[in-house]
């Protein structure tokens, strides 16, 4: 099975900061792989899909890049309205691993 | 627009068992797979498997093998999971989901099992 590292597991970022959120897979996942946002007690909502795609009506300030078994999602200026738990997902062969999630915190 | 209705929390006892329920609307229901995640108290997710709702195949992380079922019923364009020998490690939050990249959520559905 595809193990999936995710890094760091809390961070705490102020207003307009630039973050960037790590998931290294346990062999190459080529690319796929997605990012969700999870707010509390809420469903997690996909923002970037096939590592670099941001999905439909997610801010331009969320972006994902990476290949092989390194991928990264950005948050380019840190608004309020990210607080929340992040979580990578890899999918490759129609099995599914998650990231164990970071907690994002406005400072 | 795309809808996956969960049915209600559940409280059940230990070794007993537990079928949920995922209503799709909004979408052509045969088109997409739909896939169950778990995610435990304190956030961890994990994904359980997935049916195909146009030929009944179905696909499981290895670890749910012998702890859950899915099913659909085409008729009421509904997706079913049941939890069988439930202990306390299965007291969580469940989804469905739909499509590769998991694009639409369920509300989620909170399993306690507790005597």
């Amino acid at each position: 099975d595809i193990q999936m590292t995710q890094s760091p597991a809390s961070l705490s970022a102020s207003l307009g900061e630039t973050i960037s959120i790590e998931c290294r897979a346990s062999e190459d996942i080529y690319s796929n792989l997605a990012w969700y946002q999870q707010k509390s007690g809420k469903s997690p909502q996909l923002l970037i899909y096939a590592a670099n795609r941001l999905q439909d009506g997610v801010p331009s300030r969320f972006s994902g890049s990476g290949s092989g078994t390194q991928y990264s999602l950005k948050i380019s200026g840190m608004q309020p309205e990210d607080e929340g738990d992040y979580f990578c997902l890899q999918g490759s062969k129609f099995m599914y691993t998650f990231g164990a999630g970071t907690k994002l915190e406005l400072k | 627009q795309v809808n996956l209705l969960q049915s209600g929390a559940a409280l059940v006892k230990p070794g007993a068992s537990v079928k949920l329920s995922c209503k799709a609307s909004g979408y052509t229901f045969t088109d997409y797979y739909i896939h169950w995640v778990k995610q435990s108290h304190g956030k961890s997710l994990e994904w359980i498997g997935y049916i195909n709702p146009n030929s009944g195949y179905t696909n499981y992380n290895e670890k749910f093998k012998s702890k859950a079922t899915l099913t659909v019923d085409k008729s009421t364009n509904t997706a079913y999971m049941e939890l069988s020998r439930l202990t306390s490690e299965d007291s969580a939050t469940y989804y469905c989901t739909i499509r590769y990249y998991f694009d639409y959520w369920g509300q989620g559905v909170m399993v306690t099992v507790s005597s």
